[in-house]
């Protein structure tokens, strides 16, 4: 089925450890972005990428890095966990080019840093 | 003050009630997005509006620019409605969102 595919979906990290949160989606869109989702918050965007080949901070980007490696893939790095990045982190995808901008999310990582 | 508002924050309803969840922002904006999440699940997208009314099934939305307002109505209600509905705005040209808080909405047999 068409969609985003996050991986993977449950992550347990020490504090100090590194890891990369996979996204692909294969709609063809040009835009994705990486939200995390925290108790009584709205979602909050950490970094997007509006095309393929650029990529833009969002509302919270301290402690993450992304990489858009080609139209359809975009990961984002944690170099070194804190208990603050525990969250549920949501990667996206939208085509403004073809005016719809309809959101379409992943399922969702859920991650926690002890 | 958050730039997009929901209310209520929590719903309790019995089937077949009629229910609205409001969304107000604060800022000019292109589009309004209706999102809906399951617990434990993902994010689907319900509506996309930037002005008048639209409806899928069951589901209303409609949007006043001039107020900066947003509504959401189900009617019928179902407990498979049960879920948390997420209000996100869409500020000129950009392809980013903001997010309300979401309303969670419980309806029981």
């Amino acid at each position: 089925n068409a969609g985003v595919t996050q991986t993977p979906k449950f992550q347990v990290l020490k504090t100090g450890q590194s890891m990369t949160l996979q996204c692909a989606q294969d709609m063809n869109h040009n835009s994705m972005y990486w939200y995390r989702q925290d108790p009584g918050m709205g979602l909050r965007l950490i970094y997007y990428s509006a095309s393929e080949g650029t990529t833009d901070k969002g509302e919270v980007p301290n402690g993450y890095n992304v990489s858009r490696l080609n139209k359809r893939e975009f990961s984002l790095r944690l170099e070194s966990a804190a208990p603050s990045q525990t969250s549920v982190y949501f990667c996206a995808s939208s085509d403004p080019v073809a005016g719809g901008y309809g959101y379409t999310f992943g399922s969702g990582t859920r991650l926690t840093v002890v | 003050k958050n730039e997009v508002e929901q209310s209520p924050q929590n719903l309790t309803a019995q089937e077949g009630e009629f229910i609205t969840i409001n969304c107000s922002y604060s800022v000019g904006i292109s589009a309004l997005h209706w999102l809906q999440q399951h617990p434990g699940g993902g994010i689907v997208s319900l509506f996309m509006l930037s002005s008048g009314k639209k409806k899928h099934g069951r589901l209303i939305a409609t949007i006043n620019i001039q107020e900066k307002h947003s509504s959401l109505h189900i009617t019928a209600s179902h407990p498979r409605d049960s879920a948390v509905y997420i209000c996100a705005v869409r500020a000129g040209t950009a392809s980013k969102l903001t997010f309300g808080t979401g309303t969670r909405l419980q309806v029981t047999l």
